[in-house]
C-alpha cells in the first residue's frame, strides 16, 4: 500500500506562476522527500525535509511539513517550462529500512 | 564518473522465459533497491538489499528474483511466474541501509513482452 498520496494527480500552469503539490501520508514519519521525474527517466532527489523540520528551502523549493495533519506540500516559485515532470513525495517506513513513494503529481509548464 | 548504470534500457521477454535486468553502482552505497512504476503511476518496491549477501522482500516480490554477491551489484530477474512483467523497472542505492537516507536512481528498464 502506498503511504503517501499526491494531490492533484496533474496540474497545468504557464510559465512563471507558483506550482503546489500536496502529499497527505499515514503512518509516523522519520523524514519525507521528494523526488523529480522527467518522462522515461530515472527519479531525481529534490530535498529531504525531517520529521521536526517545518520548513525547507532549496532554490525556487519551498516544502512545508505538518506532521499533526500528516501532510506534506511542495511549492515551486516562477516555473519554468523545464519544470514540465512528475514529482513523488517518499516516506520511510517505522524501521527505517524503506522509502514508500506516492502516486505523483504530473506537472505540464506551458511556455 | 560515479552513479547507478542499469542494463539494458529496453528489454523484450517472450513468454514463459526469464530475463535478467542489470543494475550497477560505483558510488560505494551499501543498500540497493528495485522498483516497478507502472504507466501513470508510482513506485512499488519489489526487493531490496542493505549489505552485501542479504536481501529482502518488498511489496510486489512474487514472480521476482535477486541476488546481492558484489556490492556495486543487484541484478533482477523477472522469473515466468509473473504474468505482467510489463513495465518500467528502476534500481536505486543509498549510502546505507537505513530507509532514511537519499535514494539515487538510475535511468531504468523498459521491459515488454513480445
Amino acid at each position: 500500500s502506498q503511504q503517501g498520496e499526491e494531490d492533484p494527480q496533474a496540474l497545468s500552469i504557464q510559465e512563471g506562476e507558483n506550482a503546489t503539490m500536496n502529499c497527505s501520508y499515514k503512518t509516523s514519519i522519520n523524514n519525507l522527500q521528494w523526488y523529480r521525474q522527467n518522462s522515461g527517466r530515472g527519479l531525481v532527489h529534490l530535498i529531504l525535509i525531517r520529521s521536526n523540520e517545518r520548513e525547507k528551502h532549496s532554490g525556487r523549493l519551498r516544502v512545508t511539513l505538518d506532521t499533526s495533519k500528516k501532510s506534506s506540500s511542495l511549492l515551486i516559485t516562477a516555473s519554468r517550462a523545464a519544470d514540465t515532470a512528475s514529482y513523488f513525495c517518499a516516506t520511510d517506513d517505522n524501521a527505517g529500512n524503506m522509502l514508500t513513494f506516492g502516486g505523483g503529481t504530473r506537472l505540464m509548464v506551458k511556455p | 564518473d560515479g552513479g547507478i548504470t542499469q542494463s539494458p534500457k529496453y528489454l523484450f521477454r517472450k513468454e514463459g522465459q526469464n530475463v535478467t535486468l542489470s543494475c550497477e553502482q560505483n558510488l560505494n552505497h551499501d543498500a540497493m533497491y528495485w522498483y516497478r512504476q507502472d504507466p501513470g503511476q508510482g513506485l512499488r518496491l519489489i526487493y531490496y538489499s542493505q549489505i552485501v549477501n542479504d536481501f529482502q522482500k518488498g511489496d510486489i516480490a512474487e514472480g521476482y528474483s535477486v541476488s546481492r554477491e558484489k556490492k556495486e551489484s543487484f541484478p533482477l530477474t523477472v522469473t515466468s511466474a509473473q504474468k505482467n512483467p510489463t513495465a518500467f523497472y528502476l534500481c536505486a542505492s543509498s549510502i546505507s541501509g537505513n530507509g532514511i537516507g537519499i535514494q539515487y536512481f538510475g535511468a531504468g528498464t523498459r521491459l515488454s513482452v513480445l
